[in-house]
C-alpha cells in the first residue's frame, strides 16, 4: 500500500525560505507530485519528480531521493500569497494518485 | 485553454433532492476524475473515467452516480444524500490515466446537504 507523511502545519516569515518535507512508502514508484491549494480553491500543479535530484522552477524547487523515499518542496523569497496547503502525491500501482494529508503553510509579514 | 470548469459553484440540497454536478474540459484530455474533499483533508478519489469508460469506482455509495456523456463532459448525479456528504467536490482531468501526467483541477462545487 501507500503511506505518505508530511508535517501538518508550518509557519514562516515573508522573504524567508521554507522547506516542506514528504516521506513516502510505495510498492513501485511512478514519480511524485507537489500541488498547491489555497483555502477554498482547487489544487494546482507545482512539480513532478521521477528522477533523483533537484528541479528548480522560479522561486519553487522540488527534490527527490528515491532510495530514501523522500522529497521536499523548497520555497524561496516567501510571499504572503504563498500561504496555502502543499500536497505531496504519489501514484499507486494502478496509477491512482494518493495524496498526503497536506502541509498548511502560513506566511507572516 | 487549460481550464476545467465546474457548475454550480455552490449547491444546497435536501436529503430527498436529486441534483447533478457538471464538469467540462476542452484540453482533449482522455481521463477525468471526481474527488471529494472535506475541510483540512486531502482530496479523496471517487471515480476515474478513461476514454469515456468508468475505470475506477472507489467503493462509492450508489447515491453518487457518475456519467461521462462525451470526452469533454463529466457529470455526478446525486440522490438521497446524507449530511455527511457535505464537502467540496472536485473534478480533474489529465492527458490520460498514466501517472506521469499532471491533473488539472476545476474550482470545485461546495455541496451542503441539509
Amino acid at each position: 500500500g501507500q503511506n505518505i507523511d508530511q508535517p501538518t502545519e508550518m509557519t514562516a516569515t515573508e522573504g524567508a525560505i521554507v522547506q516542506i518535507n514528504c516521506t513516502y512508502q510505495t510498492s513501485g514508484f511512478n514519480g511524485l507530485f507537489w500541488y498547491q491549494q489555497h483555502a477554498g480553491e482547487a489544487p494546482t500543479f507545482l512539480s513532478y519528480n521521477v528522477l533523483d535530484g533537484l528541479e528548480e522552477k522560479g522561486r519553487f524547487s522540488s527534490f527527490l531521493s528515491r532510495s530514501k523515499g523522500y522529497s521536499y518542496l523548497l520555497l524561496k523569497e516567501l510571499q504572503m500569497k504563498d500561504s496555502a496547503s502543499y500536497l505531496c502525491a504519489v501514484p499507486d500501482n494502478t496509477d491512482k494518485l494518493i495524496f498526503g494529508t497536506g502541509t498548511r503553510l502560513q506566511v507572516f509579514p | 485553454d487549460t481550464e476545467v470548469t465546474q457548475t454550480p459553484k455552490h449547491l444546497v440540497m435536501g436529503m430527498t433532492n436529486k441534483k447533478s454536478l457538471k464538469c467540462e474540459q476542452h484540453m482533449g484530455h482522455r481521463a477525468m476524475y471526481w474527488y471529494k474533499q472535506k475541510a483540512k483533508k486531502p482530496p479523496e478519489l471517487m471515480f476515474v473515467y478513461s476514454y469515456e469508460k468508468l475505470s475506477i469506482n472507489e467503493s462509492v455509495p450508489s447515491r453518487f452516480s457518475p456519467e461521462c456523456p462525451n470526452s469533454s463532459l463529466l457529470n455526478l448525479h446525486l440522490h438521497a444524500l446524507q449530511p455527511e456528504d457535505s464537502a467540496l467536490y472536485l473534478c480533474a482531468s489529465s492527458q490520460d490515466r498514466s501517472s506521469v501526467y499532471e491533473q488539472y483541477f476545476g474550482p470545485g462545487t461546495r455541496l451542503t446537504v441539509t
